[in-house]
């Protein structure tokens, strides 16, 4: 069975720095993984996805992830951190539940912003 | 442009009433998902259905009943509400297919006192 992990329920980064979220993820087949925005009293919201077409993916907002095979990894970075960047964060990993698609999710990162 | 819409946004229970959440998808989506989110779990599967008429059991079902009469629309039913089962919930849709975007819906914050 796949499986995520977010190393950090919470990070803290000033405006203008670096953002670095980590996903690392296990899986017995090439992975489809993906990475969610929940911004507060929202939904979810697809930022990006690798799908085993370029390991560099380039998302929405300025975000983008490197799906790395040796390290088992899908970290999502940003360069320079906005307050509107405030959010809960998510990686997931599609599997097959009893042959239908689903997600399975991380703990997810709660990212916060600081001026 | 309408997605994903679910109803309704916030509602209070009382432990042991019933209720629906609504959901329905106008992308002609097959595959149409519930998830419950609690803090520090991510998103788990209630159930699932990957057409009309076709529903099936997914990580957490117990306590929870759909039903899929049409392609558009996925209600989930709660029998007898639980403080257990406060919670937030969302559906989702997709073409179906591992590498295919699920679309979420805004989420219903139930609480159940």
């Amino acid at each position: 069975a796949q499986s995520v992990t977010q190393l950090g329920s919470h990070v803290s980064v000033s405006e203008g720095a670096l953002v670095l979220l980590r996903c690392n993820y296990s899986s017995s087949v090439p992975p489809y993984l993906f990475w969610y925005v929940q911004y507060p009293n929202q939904g979810l919201q697809l930022l990006l996805k690798y799908t085993s077409a370029a390991t560099l993916v380039k998302g929405i907002n300025g975000f983008e992830a490197e799906f790395k095979k040796s390290e088992t990894s899908f970290h999502l970075t940003k360069p320079s951190a906005h307050m509107s960047d405030a959010a809960e964060y998510f990686c997931a990993v599609s599997d097959v539940y009893q042959g239908a698609q689903k997600l399975v999710f991380g703990q997810g990162t709660r990212l916060t912003i600081n001026p | 442009n309408a997605g994903v819409t679910q109803t309704p946004k916030f509602q209070v229970l009382k432990t042991g009433q019933s209720m629906t959440l609504q959901c329905a998808q106008d992308m002609n989506h097959e595959y149409m998902s519930w998830y419950r989110q609690d803090p520090g779990m991510g998103l788990r599967l209630i159930h699932y259905s990957v057409g009309a008429g076709i529903t099936d059991q997914g990580e957490v079902p117990n306590g929870y009943n759909v039903s899929r009469s049409t392609t558009e629309d996925f209600p989930l039913r709660l029998l007898s509400a639980a403080p257990s089962q406060t919670s937030v919930y969302f559906c989702a849709s997709s073409l179906g297919g591992s590498g295919n975007t699920i679309y979420f819906g805004e989420g219903s914050w139930l609480t159940v006192v």
